[in-house]
């Protein structure tokens, strides 16, 4: 199965809260974890990814958590700002190298 | 600003007819991929080339072709549309090799097409 579970599919923060988004996998096979940030008439962009080996990574605000062991991986945002208010997609690689995406979650930081 | 480019930004067209999408990976990108992105679908990964040839494919209809050339552009093509072809429609690009890791893919603005 390739299908990856994103949740939830709208979160809204206050400014300065943390952001929390959570994916889930049943493919073991994936082994690339990247997480995209897509602003309205944009195309996504890749925020950070991941790779099996390590269980977390942190990027500025932005960390991944990973848990091989119950496949699932999530995006934590903090200090969160009107700025990051988009919509957030988590995905997976495997060995043919395409990715398989999440549902997608809208984020709104109040200001 | 990705360094990919895609044509045209918004496309409007009829029931049965047929368009081309164009894309222009990024300066020594070699891989390109196309993604469909619908309300009730998500994103989806339709078709990858690389350097000229069919590397992977996706959930691509049998109606959607696609092809990369040698300057290494290339271009998605939709025929006998229907209602539910209406979405916007990804190109992205990355310097993947064959036996490589991954690398980061680097999207389009994208081309919406609105079939009626």
């Amino acid at each position: 199965q390739q299908q990856v579970k994103q949740s939830p599919q709208s979160l809204i923060v206050q400014k300065g809260g943390i952001s929390i988004i959570n994916c889930a996998y049943e493919n073991t096979a994936f082994d690339y974890f990247p997480w995209y940030q897509q602003f309205p008439g944009k195309g996504p962009a890749l925020l950070i990814a991941i790779r099996p080996d390590v269980s977390e990574k942190k990027e500025g605000r932005f960390t991944i958590s990973f848990n091989k062991s119950a496949k699932q991986f999530s995006l934590h945002i903090m200090d969160s700002q009107p700025g990051d208010s988009a919509t957030y997609f988590c995905a997976a690689g495997g060995s043919a190298r395409q990715l398989t995406f999440g549902s997608g979650t809208q984020l709104t930081v109040l200001p | 600003d990705s360094g990919v480019t895609q044509t045209p930004k918004h496309l409007i067209t009829a029931t049965g007819q047929r368009v081309t999408l164009r894309c222009s990976p990024r300066s020594g990108d070699l891989s390109v991929y196309w993604y469909q992105q619908s309300l009730d679908q998500g994103l989806q990964f339709l078709i990858q080339y690389y350097n000229g040839e069919e590397r992977a494919k996706g959930n691509i209809l049998e109606r959607f072709s696609a092809q990369q050339f040698p300057d290494l552009h290339s271009e998605l093509n939709l025929s006998s549309l229907e209602l539910g072809d209406s979405a916007l429609y990804f190109c992205a690009s990355s310097v993947q090799s064959i036996a490589g890791g991954y690398n980061e893919q680097f999207f389009g603005p994208g081309t919406r097409l609105t079939v009626l």
